[in-house]
């Protein structure tokens, strides 16, 4: 069963502008991680935020993450054609104190569109 | 540093046959765990290993099984195929140095299984 919900579903901008794509989870976590994959090839890791974060930057990419309301979100800056793909949250949920063992809990995943 | 790397890439099988995939996670990596996407379930755990151990299992039938060998390799078996088993399987390294769990994953390219 998935962990959350990403939205929107779908996103289509212009090469240049921000892209902003949410993510909710259930459960508490030890971490939450953006990866992205496109046309259905492997997983490509972005960034990993850790539950006592709030914030992380990685060149173009800001990851927030509200524990409180159970929600992160990825902004891409100045978009490029290139970003096109699937970009995913994954959590890493907290069982009994402890970790899941490398279980991630994906969303549906977010599908950018990036026009040149 | 080389990345994690699956094999075969692209297998079609028929109905009732088993299937085994491989997978070599990135040099000192020692926690391996797979992952299975379909267009309709999304991504979804089958299994973690750790030093030969599984330490945990999503929820998928007995069909799906798994080993870990002394130098990470790890392989997933399915036997008697079905059709719903068409899917891309992943598998993800992490270098878990601890066995604490809760570090990045880093994913192999993934085989794409077809069942017919």
């Amino acid at each position: 069963s998935q962990q959350g919900e990403e939205d929107p579903q779908a996103l289509s901008i212009q090469e240049g502008e921000n892209a902003t794509m949410n993510c909710s989870y259930k459960t508490s976590i030890n971490n939450l991680q953006w990866y992205r994959q496109n046309s259905g090839r492997g997983l490509v890791h972005l960034i990993l935020i850790r539950s006592n974060e709030r914030e992380k930057h990685s060149g173009r990419l800001r990851v927030t993450l509200d524990t409180s309301k159970k929600s992160s979100s990825l902004l891409i800056t100045a978009s490029r054609a290139a970003d096109t793909a699937s970009y995913f949250c994954a959590t890493d949920a907290l069982l009994g104190g402890g970790t899941s063992y490398g279980k991630l809990t994906f969303g549906q995943g977010t599908i950018l569109t990036v026009h040149p | 540093k080389a990345g994690v790397t699956q094999t075969p890439r692209y297998l079609i099988k028929t109905r009732g046959q088993q299937v085994t995939l491989s997978c070599s996670p990135i040099s000192g990596h020692r926690s391996v765990s797979w992952y299975q996407q379909t267009p309709g379930q999304g991504l979804q755990f089958l299994f973690e290993y750790f030093s030969e151990t599984q330490r945990n299992k999503g929820n998928f039938p007995g069909r799906f099984s798994g080993r870990q060998f002394s130098n990470s390799r790890s392989e997933m078996n399915v036997s008697t195929l079905e059709l719903g088993d068409s899917a891309l399987y992943l598998c993800a390294s992490s270098r878990d140095l601890a066995g604490a769990g809760a570090y990045e994953q880093y994913f192999g390219p993934g085989t794409r299984l077809t069942v017919t």
